[in-house]
């Protein structure tokens, strides 16, 4: 069955950087796209970006350009989103989700990974 | 800057059915059928509950259904459940390989 498992909560204070990761399994990991999405406490979903997990090409949200980098390790099969320049405002649940094919909609969401920014 | 609008909540009675509105502003929406809806409880993992307008992942209910008409998008859900209940948010394609969430919608089952 296809899974996603992220990495552990974070505590950071702001100004450093946080990298989640995001291991697939279950399915040919580098046939995909994996998209980040965040929800910050209480608000709606926000998206990010993505990265291809054929070529590494990447995609991101313009308000994240510059802050963002989304990489993969297809022999880990594992994507990682490093979001650096950490502010209070980025405390947020982060999810890792697949790519249906070429339809820009996501079947396959990770469990989330909560990143709290505080002094 | 393509947007997406949503009504912030939505009520209805167990067995009725409610519609869930998504307007698009700029590239969102109106020139593709690439908009997903998500159920959300809370707490929990978004779940894909329609993509490409219209189209059920394989084993979802046939009580929610998806429809387009210009640059509005819509999620039906019938016969509603007390399961049913939780956020719902709808997501477009927004051009130059971006997409777009919009805010969400709060169902209450009464």
């Amino acid at each position: 069955q296809v899974q996603l498992v992220q990495s552990g909560a974070e505590v950071k204070k702001p100004g450093a950087s946080v990298n989640v990761s995001c291991k697939g399994s279950g399915y040919i990991f580098s046939s995909y796209t994996i998209a980040w999405v965040r929800q910050a406490p209480g608000q709606g979903l926000e998206w990010m970006g993505w990265i291809s997990c054929y070529n590494g090409h990447t995609k991101y949200e313009q308000e994240f350009q510059g802050r963002v980098t989304m990489t993969t390790d297809t022999s880990a099969t594992t994507a990682y989103m490093e979001l650096r320049s950490l502010r209070s405002d980025d405390t947020a649940v982060y999810y890792c989700a697949r790519m249906l094919g070429a339809t820009y909609s996501f079947d396959y969401w990770g469990q989330g990974t909560l990143v709290t920014v505080s002094s | 800057q393509s947007a997406l609008t949503q009504p912030a909540s939505v009520s209805g009675s167990p067995g009725q059915s409610i519609t869930i509105s998504c307007t698009g502003t700029g590239s969102a929406v109106g020139s593709h059928n690439l908009v997903s809806w998500y159920q959300q409880h809370p707490g929990k993992v978004p779940k894909l509950m329609i993509y490409e307008a219209s189209k059920r992942p394989s084993g979802l209910s046939d009580r929610f259904s998806g429809s387009k008409s210009g640059n509005t998008a819509s999620l039906t859900i019938s016969g509603l459940q007390a399961e049913d209940e939780g956020d719902y948010y709808c997501c477009s394609f927004a051009g130059d390989s971006t997409v777009v969430f919009g805010g969400g919608t709060k169902l209450t089952v009464l």
